[in-house]
C-alpha cells in the first residue's frame, strides 16, 4: 500500500516562528501536494510539485513556500507563522496520469496551532 | 475556474437506511475524474469511489454508488444499508489535467454524515 507520512500530527508554534511541515511518500510518485483544511471551506490547494525542484502555486500560496529536493519528500514552509495559518495541513501524492491510478493518496494530517 | 459545491453541510441517517449526498461541479474540461473521499475522526482521507467522466455507467463499490449526470454536472453519492462506521465527513472532488499534467484535485466544502443507531 502507498504510504504518505507527515512528520507531526500536532504542532504548536508561536507567531513569527519559521515552521517546517515535512511529507514523505514511498511509492515513487511524481506529483505531491499540500492542502489546508478549514471548517466550511473544504480542502484548498496551497502548492504542488510535479517533479524534483519543480513547484507550482495552488489557490492559496500566500505566506507559504515549498521545497522538493528529493522525489519522495515535499516540505511546506511557513516563513513567519501567523495566527490565520492555524489549520489542518494535509499532504498528498499521486502518479502521473495515464497509469490507471488517477487519485490522490493522503497523509494523516498535521494540526498546526499558531499562538 | 473549476469549482465543486456540496450544499449539505450536515446530514444524518438511521442505521440500515439509505442516504444520498449531493455534489455539483463546474468545469470546462473534458478529461476529468470525480471522486468521493471519506474522512473519519482519525482524519485519514479514504477514497470511497471514483468515476471517469468519459464513462456513462455509474460507478459502484459495494454499498456505495453514484449518480453521475454529466450534462447537469452533478455527482451524488448514495450509501445503502448505512452503518455506524460510515459516520464521517464526505468530500466530493474532481481532478483534471492542466498544462503541466499534474492532476490537481479540487474539493467541495464537505458534508458531515452521522449514522444513528
Amino acid at each position: 500500500d502507498v504510504k504518505v507520512t507527515q512528520s507531526s500530527r500536532y504542532l504548536v508554534k508561536r507567531t513569527g516562528e519559521k515552521v517546517f511541515l515535512e511529507c514523505v511518500q514511498d511509492m515513487d510518485h511524481e506529483n505531491m501536494f499540500w492542502y489546508r483544511q478549514d471548517p466550511g471551506l473544504g480542502l484548498r490547494l496551497i502548492y504542488f510539485s510535479y517533479d524534483v525542484k519543480m513547484k507550482e502555486k495552488g489557490d492559496i500560496p500566500e505566506g507559504y513556500s515549498v521545497s522538493r529536493e528529493k522525489k519522495e519528500r515535499f516540505s511546506l514552509i511557513l516563513e513567519s507563522a501567523s495566527t490565520n495559518q492555524t489549520s489542518m495541513y494535509l499532504c498528498a501524492s499521486s502518479p502521473f496520469p495515464g497509469q490507471g491510478d488517477e487519485k490522490l493518496f493522503f497523509g494523516s494530517g498535521t494540526q498546526l496551532s499558531v499562538l | 475556474a473549476q469549482t465543486v459545491t456540496q450544499s449539505q453541510p450536515e446530514m444524518s441517517v438511521q442505521e440500515a437506511e439509505t442516504v444520498t449526498l449531493s455534489c455539483t461541479y463546474d468545469t470546462s474540461e473534458n478529461n476529468y475524474y470525480l471522486f468521493w473521499y471519506k474522512q473519519p475522526p482519525s482524519r485519514q482521507m479514504i477514497l470511497v469511489i471514483r468515476q471517469e467522466a468519459y464513462k456513462q455507467q455509474n460507478a459502484t463499490e459495494n454499498r456505495f454508488s453514484v449518480n453521475f449526470q454529466k450534462a447537469a454536472k452533478s455527482f451524488s453519492l448514495k450509501i445503502s444499508d448505512s452503518q455506524l462506521g460510515d459516520t464521517a465527513m464526505y468530500f466530493c472532488a474532481f481532478i483534471y489535467y492542466g498544462s503541466s499534467n499534474t492532476g490537481k484535485l479540487i474539493f467541495g466544502q464537505g458534508t458531515t454524515l452521522q449514522v444513528k443507531p
